[in-house]
């Protein structure tokens, strides 16, 4: 059973850049057809879903997120990241890394247990 | 942008019956939106319940299912338990990209 563990800073600086790394054990991030997904969630709010990155490298993100979000995938570590720039208070939240499947099936299967991330002034 | 809209919040007594939705703004919801469903419990990640519209997880109990119903995607619980209580939100994938439903908070009473 494929495992996942983010890590990173729990507390950040406005304006400045959030990196956050997901280490998945029990698999690899090589080959198939998965995809690495982070998501978060805002204090009270509902989950928000920010992008994903293949082991390829092709990459996708929400839309309506700016272009301050940028995830890529060490496959020699078997890990993939996160960059937030820029950071505001409204970045303040759980992120959670995941692994979509992406045979045909298009489902979130397996999540990590989530980093709190606060963005101080 | 898609914006998939969930109830805010339903009650149902132990041992009964309760259905979910999640409709889309573009319309529709159909098989090719790859309706997912997650049970998230205070404190705790979300779990994967549903996947592709009606396939359970492993893991997931029978008591829940998943359909498409009234052009919405749908998660009813049959002989809901206590420890049902739960926000579940959906999810679908459209076009390359991911959207989730703003959440159900599910009270059993």
């Amino acid at each position: 059973q494929v495992q996942l563990q983010e890590s990173g800073p729990g507390l950040v600086k406005s304006s400045e850049t959030l990196s956050l790394t997901c280490t998945v054990s029990g698999g690899s991030v090589n080959g198939g057809s998965y995809y690495w997904t982070w998501i978060r969630q805002p204090p009270g709010k509902g989950l928000e879903w920010i992008g994903y990155s293949y082991y390829s490298g092709f990459s996708n993100y929400n839309p309506s997120l700016k272009s301050r979000f940028s995830i890529s995938v060490d496959r020699s570590k078997d890990q993939f990241s996160l960059k937030v720039t820029s950071v505001t208070a409204a970045d303040t939240a759980v992120y959670y890394c995941a692994r979509g499947d992406g045979s045909g099936y298009y489902n979130l299967d397996s999540w990590g247990r989530g980093i709190s991330v606060t963005v101080s002034s | 942008q898609t914006v998939v809209t969930q109830e805010p919040s339903l009650t149902v007594s132990p041992g009964g019956t309760v259905t979910l939705t999640c409709a889309s703004s573009t319309g529709t919801v159909t098989s090719d939106y790859y309706p997912n469903w997650f049970q998230q419990k205070p404190g705790q990640a979300p779990r994967p319940l549903i996947y592709s519209t009606r396939y359970r997880h492993s893991w997931t109990p029978a008591r829940f299912s998943g359909s498409l119903l009234g052009g919405k995607a749908a998660l009813t619980l049959s002989g809901v338990q206590p420890e049902d209580e739960a926000d579940y939100y959906c999810l679908f994938y459209r076009g390359g990209v991911h959207v989730f439903g703003g959440g159900t908070r599910l009270t059993v009473l």
